[in-house]
């Protein structure tokens, strides 16, 4: 079965403590990784799309990266407009070409 | 560019009524739409497929009769959550995308709390 797993599952960190997010997963074929940001009672915005093993995106403090059983978030000096929930979410070959199968997030709280 | 609006933001409705929740594509046409109900600290998981001008496809376990879906037009689709209960307070969240390989831009969701 296809699965999605995040964690931590809450990670608090000091301003400019720099960590990583990570998320297994367990597709039939990986068509497509994606990670979103949401915030409390928002729809989530969409982060980063990785296709295959070995790719890196970068968005400010934010790097995602994709091997074939996982994909890690890493933050940078965080400050604390990051706090958010971080989502991961798998495209898998056999499903609609947009059907996604999303872990159940990150909790992070970056303090001053 | 990609914006998805969702509305109403937050309804409450009494046990029995419907509710009509919709999900519109601002500056992009999408011919397929996807309704997504989120727990709290739990997985968005997927409802529904929309598909414009035809029927939508349901997620295993998820009630077509229930949980009506409508797509008339290219920039619009509707979730009606019918006979409501209790057990049907939950975030409700629409996405869509501009195109086969373009990534899901969502709405902002609807709180559904049905008292």
């Amino acid at each position: 079965e296809d699965q999605v797993t995040q964690s931590p599952e809450a990670l608090r960190l000091q301003e400019g403590e720099s960590s990583s997010l990570n998320c297994s997963y367990t597709v039939s074929g990986l068509r497509g990784l994606f990670w979103y940001r949401q915030d409390p009672g928002k729809g989530p915005e969409f982060l980063f799309t990785l296709y295959s093993a070995g790719e890196e995106k970068e968005k400010e403090r934010l790097k995602a990266t994709l091997t074939k059983k996982e994909s890690f978030l890493h933050i940078t000096a965080p400050k604390p407009e990051d706090s958010a929930t971080y989502l991961c979410a798998v495209q898998e070959g056999s499903g609609g070409y947009n059907k996604l199968i999303f872990g159940a997030g990150t909790r992070l709280a970056v303090h001053p | 560019g990609a914006v998805v609006s969702q509305h109403p933001s937050r309804v409450i409705c009494k046990s029995g009524t419907s509710v009509k929740i919709e999900c519109r594509s601002l500056d992009f046409q999408a011919t397929t739409m996807f309704w997504y109900r989120q727990f709290p600290k739990k997985s968005l998981m997927l409802m529904a497929t929309s598909n414009e001008g035809s029927k939508a496809t349901y997620e295993q376990g998820v009630e077509k009769d229930k949980f009506l879906i409508n797509h008339a037009s290219l920039t619009l689709s509707t979730l009606t959550v019918t006979s409501a209960h209790p057990e049907d307070s939950s975030f409700y969240i629409c996405s869509a995308n501009t195109g086969h390989n373009s990534p899901l831009h969502f709405g902002n969701g609807t709180r559904l709390t049905v008292t």
